[in-house]
């Protein structure tokens, strides 16, 4: 079963500090993974997803990178904002249609 | 922009009463999924379904049942709801197995 770790569980930087989350996975064979966005209370936004065929995806401010035969994926990002203060997500997709999800890493950026 | 509604955002309910949990999309997505959500546990897939009256168990499927009847629509079924059953719960959509899901806004469960 695919096992997905994201450290740190929590960060705090101030406002104009680029953001660096990580994720890393048991399983090399994945299909692809996925990066969301949680606000408190609320459900997911998906951000980035990057395929296995892929070795990153930008997005605006944002940047997913994977090197599968590491088993890691990183988020990037930019200029961080107050409102960019939430629990950032990953999760990886083996052969099939379940997702394995991340603890998550809870953003906080200081004014 | 996909779109999935959960019918609510907030649900009290009693010990042993049978509960709903519906979930609409409007992008005609093939995959639907029923997860749950607890503090230190993460999220966990209850069930999801890849085609119309088709369902599949996912890590933790005592205690549910779901019903597809139309595209669109994927209910969770709690048959006799327990305590142990308050949580945030999560629907999702996907066009394919290999594409994003997209997550619904969640329905917070307290269970009395």
């Amino acid at each position: 079963k695919q096992e997905v770790t994201q450290i740190p569980a929590a960060l705090s930087v101030p406002e104009g500090e680029n953001l660096v989350l990580n994720c890393s996975f048991t399983d090399s064979a994945i299909y692809n993974l996925q990066w969301f966005r949680q606000d408190p209370g609320k459900g997911l936004t998906s951000l980035l997803l990057i395929q296995s065929s892929q070795r990153e995806q930008t997005s605006g401010r944002l940047n997913a990178s994977l090197d599968k035969s590491s088993g890691r994926s990183t988020l990037y990002i930019a200029a961080s904002q107050p409102g960019d203060s939430a629990t950032y997500l990953c999760a990886g997709l083996p052969n099939d249609y379940k997702l394995s999800f991340g603890a998550g890493t809870t953003v906080t950026v200081r004014a | 922009d996909v779109k999935v509604t959960q019918s609510s955002r907030y649900l009290v309910k009693r010990t042993g009463e049978k509960v709903f949990l519906e979930c609409v999309q409007d992008m005609d997505h093939e995959n639907m999924f029923w997860y749950r959500q607890d503090p230190g546990l993460g999220l966990r897939l209850i069930y999801f379904s890849y085609d119309v009256k088709m369902k599949e168990k996912g890590d933790i499927p005592e205690g549910y049942s779901v019903s597809r009847e139309k595209k669109e629509r994927f209910s969770l079924i709690l048959e006799s709801a327990s305590t142990n059953q308050t949580s945030m719960y999560l629907c999702a959509s996907s066009s394919k197995a290999n594409q994003p899901q997209h997550f619904g806004d969640g329905t917070r469960l307290s269970i009395l």
